[in-house]
């Protein structure tokens, strides 16, 4: 069974509300949580990597204002897409990596649709 | 930053083998990551690989050059399930992993 857990792994909004993400870990700790983002037929692209009791590190180009991560626990990081727009739209998927280990498993992924 | 280049797709016949190739340029390097992902589906953990050599799971195998920064993963015995795309991706030193834009394998009958 899966071992990182996403939800919800599909969410319909409207333009300009918000929508959180969560992303669990099961059974295992996790200082270390990344998400990602996937576009139709193309690859993972990293947005921002989420430590657990600090600010997420984000990537270039992604507005962290507009994808605000928490990650308030060992085992729980969340992602939240504000004031969404249909350029949005896309397939977020985390990753968790095992405490202390070099392990790491991906979500099932969320499928977002702005309208 | 990561520059990791891997072919966009192959096309090969059930029972048989196909070899995906990777070539990366990296600041760092903390291991090569192959995963599997079918449409739709997040991504499975497939292999990694940190030091050189060539390390066998099944009818999966996955090579590292890292004085080449080449990898690759081989896939024998094909099956219609194999159909998939598949991820190359190197870890930076702080874990963050960079991906590939992946090779979609089409398995034919």
């Amino acid at each position: 069974g899966a071992v990182v857990s996403q939800h919800p792994s599909w969410v319909i909004c409207k333009s300009g509300t918000s929508v959180k993400i969560e992303c669990r870990s099961l059974d295992f700790q996790a200082t270390t949580m990344f998400w990602y983002r996937q576009f139709p037929k193309q690859s993972l692209m990293l947005m921002a990597t989420s430590n657990e009791g600090s600010k997420a590190t984000y990537e270039q180009g992604v507005e962290k204002d507009k994808f605000l991560i928490n990650h308030a626990s060992l085992t729980l990081s969340t992602l939240t897409v504000t004031s969404a727009h249909p350029e949005d739209s896309s397939f977020y998927i985390c990753s968790a990596r095992v405490q202390g280990g070099n392990t790491i498993y991906f979500g099932e992924g969320s499928w977002l649709t702005v309208v | 930053g990561q520059n990791i280049d891997q072919p966009t797709e192959m096309t090969a016949t059930e029972g048989a083998i196909v070899q995906i190739n990777c070539t990366y340029q990296t600041s760092g390097f903390n291991g090569l990551f192959w995963y599997q992902q079918h449409a739709g589906e997040a991504p499975t953990f497939l292999s990694y690989n940190v030091l050189d050599g060539l390390e066998e799971k099944g009818r999966f195998s996955s090579f590292l050059s890292r004085s080449k920064g080449y990898s690759y993963l081989l896939l024998k015995e094909l099956q219609m399930k194999d159909s998939a795309s598949y991820l190359c991706a190197v870890r930076e030193r702080d874990y963050k992993l960079s991906f590939g834009a992946g090779t979609t394998v089409t398995v034919r009958a």
